[in-house]
Formats: structure tokens, C-alpha cells, sequence
């Protein structure tokens, strides 16, 4: 089946620092990727929706300074999280479908688990 | 508003057979998912039903009432590795997938 891969799994940083997160479509092509952040004990939130060749669309609420992301090709998009603060520390989830238009299956990375000290 | 409902937390027996109801309002439907997220780990996915109707796989079966706005996940012959949260999400007109809190299904032996 098709596989998206998440990277780094874990990382933990200091405040004010940067972090960048990587997901790659590996079997199939992907024009569309999705970013989910999960508190613990709470639902996945939608960030955005990663647009390949375009800006990204972010949800309301969600700072599109804070949270930089990049579609620079169809089998990856990248979430940076700059000047990171310890509220930022969250689980972090990137999506791809693989299906033919938008009613596809959708395949999830490992997730990366960010800690900002 | 879209809002998607599902129980918070079920308990069932090994070997048993349990089932997840979720009940959804959203501005257009583009067919709902069920997934099934361990503790610190991400979603995988079970189940799309776009269509009325059961959708049989393996243990894991999906119901689906689009006239009801109502979907159930049903687990056949539990086992102790089912314990994990239960995810319903639904894809709106605008293709957004509005997703559930999840349920807590805790499996005992």
C-alpha cells in the first residue's frame, strides 16, 4: 500500500528555536498533503492543507508566520515551526491521498512528536 | 455549524463484539472515514463508506445512513490489540475532512 514518511519521529528543541518537519509521499504522488496538530487526550486539528506548487491554505486560528510550509514537490511537503515556544509542543501529522481526486484514501505519517523546551 | 459526535469512551470483553456510533452534521458529505489511532502513535485508516450500506472487512465492519447522517464501526471477536481510539471523520462539500474527538475503546480480558 502506499506509504508516507515523517520526519524526524522525535524532536526536541529550544525555545526561540526552528524546527522542521518532513513528509514524503514514497509510492505515489501526492498533489495534496495535510498537516494535523493533537494535543494529548484531544481530536486531530487541521493546520493546513499543502498545495503543490501554491501557498498553503491555513485553518482559522492557525498562524501562517508561525507555522511555514513548503509543497516544493509531489512527494514532499515540509512544516517549519520557527521561534518555537513551549506551547508548540504537540504531535504533529502529515496526510496524503493517494486516490484519484479528493475522495481518496488518505495515508498518515509516523507523526513527529515536537518538544520545545 | 459541522460537528461530528461519537461516544468518548466503550468498554467491551475479549472475544466480544462492540459497536461505535457516530452521528454527523456537515455542510455536504463526501463519504466518511473510520480510523483507528493507538496512544502516540498516528491514525490508520479502516474504512470509507461513501454509499448507504454495510462495508464488510475482515473483523471491521462500516455502516453507513447518509439520510440519517449516521455511521457505525463494528468490531467482531475483539482481541486485546483493538484497545486504541476510534476516529469518525467525515469529508465535507468542500472536500475538509471534519473529524470526531474519537472513542476510547478499552478491551478486558
Amino acid at each position: 500500500g502506499a506509504v508516507v514518511s515523517q520526519h524526524p519521529s522525535w524532536v526536541i528543541c529550544k525555545s526561540g528555536t526552528s524546527v522542521k518537519i518532513e513528509c514524503r509521499s514514497l509510492d505515489f504522488q501526492a498533489t495534496t498533503m495535510f498537516w494535523y496538530r493533537q494535543f494529548p487526550k484531544q481530536s486531530l486539528m487541521l493546520m493546513a492543507t499543502s498545495n503543490e506548487g501554491s501557498k498553503a491554505t491555513y485553518e482559522q486560528g492557525v498562524e501562517k508566520d508561525k507555522f511555514l510550509i513548503n509543497h516544493a514537490s509531489l512527494t514532499l511537503s515540509t512544516l517549519t515551526v520557527t521561534s518555537a515556544h513551549p506551547e508548540d509542543s504537540s504531535f504533529y501529522i502529515c496526510s496524503a491521498s493517494a486516490g484519484t481526486g479528493d475522495t481518496g484514501e488518505l495515508f498518515f505519517g509516523e507523526g513527529s512528536r515536537l518538544t520545545v523546551l | 455549524g459541522q460537528n461530528i459526535d461519537q461516544p468518548t469512551e466503550m468498554t467491551a470483553t475479549e472475544g466480544a463484539i462492540v459497536q461505535i456510533n457516530c452521528t454527523y452534521q456537515t455542510s455536504g458529505f463526501n463519504g466518511l472515514f473510520w480510523y483507528q489511532q493507538h496512544a502516540g502513535e498516528a491514525p490508520t485508516f479502516l474504512s470509507y463508506n461513501v454509499l448507504d450500506g454495510l462495508e464488510e472487512k475482515g473483523r471491521f465492519s462500516s455502516f453507513l445512513s447518509r439520510s440519517k447522517g449516521y455511521s457505525y464501526l463494528l468490531l467482531k471477536e475483539l482481541q486485546m490489540k483493538d484497545s486504541a481510539s476510534y476516529l469518525c471523520a467525515v469529508m465535507d462539500s468542500n472536500y475538509q475532512l471534519i473529524w470526531g474527538a474519537g472513542t476510547k475503546l478499552i478491551i478486558k480480558p
